[in-house]
């Protein structure tokens, strides 16, 4: 079976310190990968996707960038955290296609101070 | 582009009482659906996805969706609410082939 591993689970962080989120799937290749920001009251916002190694995606123009260095890694980065960086950040996966769904991880809760 | 429209930021029912969270689409063409739940400080769990195979869709925890293609919406409902169903819960809608667009959730609370 699959399953997606995202960490760490919290992490506090000053401003323009810079920031390293992994996110690692397991039983399964190729896979869609995807970050999303949750802000309390907006939903999820859909920071990048990735259909494959080195192909990634921006949704929204900011403070973070993305990378997929292996089939299943999927890295979110910041050279200087902003206090406007603090959310909840979603890792997720999902089969080719688009009738599956995608399959979070627990997520990382990011403070900015 | 794709979006969802949750009605209802909150709702709250009794337990035992029908829970009924509302979801409307955009599309012209019927897409993917999907509704999650998200417990606090946790990454979200499908509960259902309607795909075109049936209009009705049953879910885990008891909980099951119809798809109305003539009022553009995807109802989650549940016959009896149980303490254990508060939380947030997410519609969502596949845009293409990749991308998952999500509402803004509804947080469900239930009333002993």
């Amino acid at each position: 079976s699959q399953t997606i591993h995202q960490w760490p689970a919290t992490l506090v962080q000053p401003v323009g310190s810079p920031l390293s989120l992994e996110c690692t799937v397991e039983g399964t290749s190729n896979p869609n990968l995807y970050w999303y920001r949750q802000a309390a009251g907006r939903g999820l916002q859909l920071l990048f996707y990735s259909v494959g190694i080195g192909q990634i995606s921006s949704e929204v123009p900011q403070n973070l960038s993305a990378s997929r260095p292996q089939d299943r890694q999927f890295i979110l980065s910041s050279k200087k955290l902003l206090l406007s960086d603090s959310g909840f950040y979603l890792c997720a996966w999902s089969p080719p296609g688009a009738s599956n769904g995608a399959f979070f991880g627990q997520g990382t809760r990011l403070t900015v101070v | 582009a794709q979006s969802v429209t949750q009605l209802g930021s909150h709702v709250s029912v009794s337990e035992g009482a029908l829970v009924l969270l509302r979801c409307n689409y955009s599309s012209s063409v019927p897409p993917y659906l999907f509704w999650y739940v998200q417990y606090p400080n946790q990454g979200l769990q499908l509960l259902l996805k309607y795909t075109s195979a049936a209009t009705l869709v049953k879910g885990i925890n008891g909980f099951e969706a119809e798809f109305k293609k003539s009022e553009t919406s995807f109802h989650l409902t549940k016959p009896s609410a149980h303490m254990s169903d508060a939380a947030e819960y997410f519609c969502a809608v596949s845009e293409g082939t990749y991308k998952y667009i999500f509402g803004t959730g509804t947080r469900l609370k239930v009333l002993a």
